[in-house]
């Protein structure tokens, strides 16, 4: 059954640092893969995906990630982080076809940037 | 173009009440989905439908919870009656189809059952 790791649940960087998140997947089928990021008191906002191709995968707001698929890991770097980025993050991964289906979310990392 | 909406934004209820959610999703998207998020969890998707017929409600506790989205728009999740561990929030989301490469979040409905 597919599933979702992500290691650390906090996460706490001071501004101008590297921000890193961890996520390592669990999936029998070539998997489609999401960062969500989450403000307070609000809804979730995609922030990348992969679905083929390019594994080196650029979002919104500076945030990149990369499928490998030999670690099972959809890591999300940032090189420099901004107070902007404090919100918590989720990564998810597609269930059933490759392209259809629900997807199912890790338990959140919360990112807290320091000044 | 304007979002997913949900409302109430907020609910509190006693235990054994019941509550109702309204999702109004993207104009145009066939899929839409009722997610529950409990405080420090990622979400869980509790019910999936397709125009307005069920794709997946394998999570959906049937014995509290109901959903529907009639004529294949809006769409109402429904808890009677409510416990304790209902307490949380419950997010409604579209895509145009089943692709869930282009799923659009709205900002939820906080439960508090005390």
């Amino acid at each position: 059954a597919q599933s979702v790791t992500q290691l650390g649940s906090h996460v706490s960087v001071s501004e101008g640092a590297l921000v890193l998140l961890r996520c390592n997947y669990s999936s029998s089928v070539p998997p489609y893969l999401f960062w969500y990021v989450q403000y307070p008191n609000q809804g979730l906002q995609l922030l990348l995906k992969y679905t083929t191709g390019a594994t080196l995968v650029k979002g919104i707001n500076g945030f990149e990630a990369e499928f490998k698929k030999s670690e099972t890991s959809f890591h999300l770097t940032k090189p420099s982080a901004h107070m902007s980025d404090a919100a918590e993050y989720f990564c998810a991964v597609s269930v059933g076809s490759s392209n259809t289906g629900k997807l199912i979310f890790g338990q959140g990392t919360t990112l807290q940037v320091k000044p | 173009e304007a979002g997913v909406a949900q409302s109430p934004r907020y609910k509190i209820i006693e235990k054994r009440q019941s509550v109702a959610f309204w999702c109004n999703p993207i104009s145009g998207h066939a899929t839409l989905y009722w997610y529950q998020q409990i405080l420090g969890q990622g979400p869980k998707l509790l019910i999936q439908f397709q125009n307005n017929g069920v794709v997946d409600d394998s999570q959906l506790p049937k014995d509290r919870f109901s959903a529907e989205r009639l004529k294949g728009v809006d769409s109402t999740l429904k808890i009677q009656p409510a416990k304790l561990e209902d307490s949380a929030v419950y997010l409604c989301a579209s895509s145009p189809d089943l692709a869930v490469r282009n799923l659009f979040f709205g900002s939820g409905t906080q439960l508090s059952v005390l």
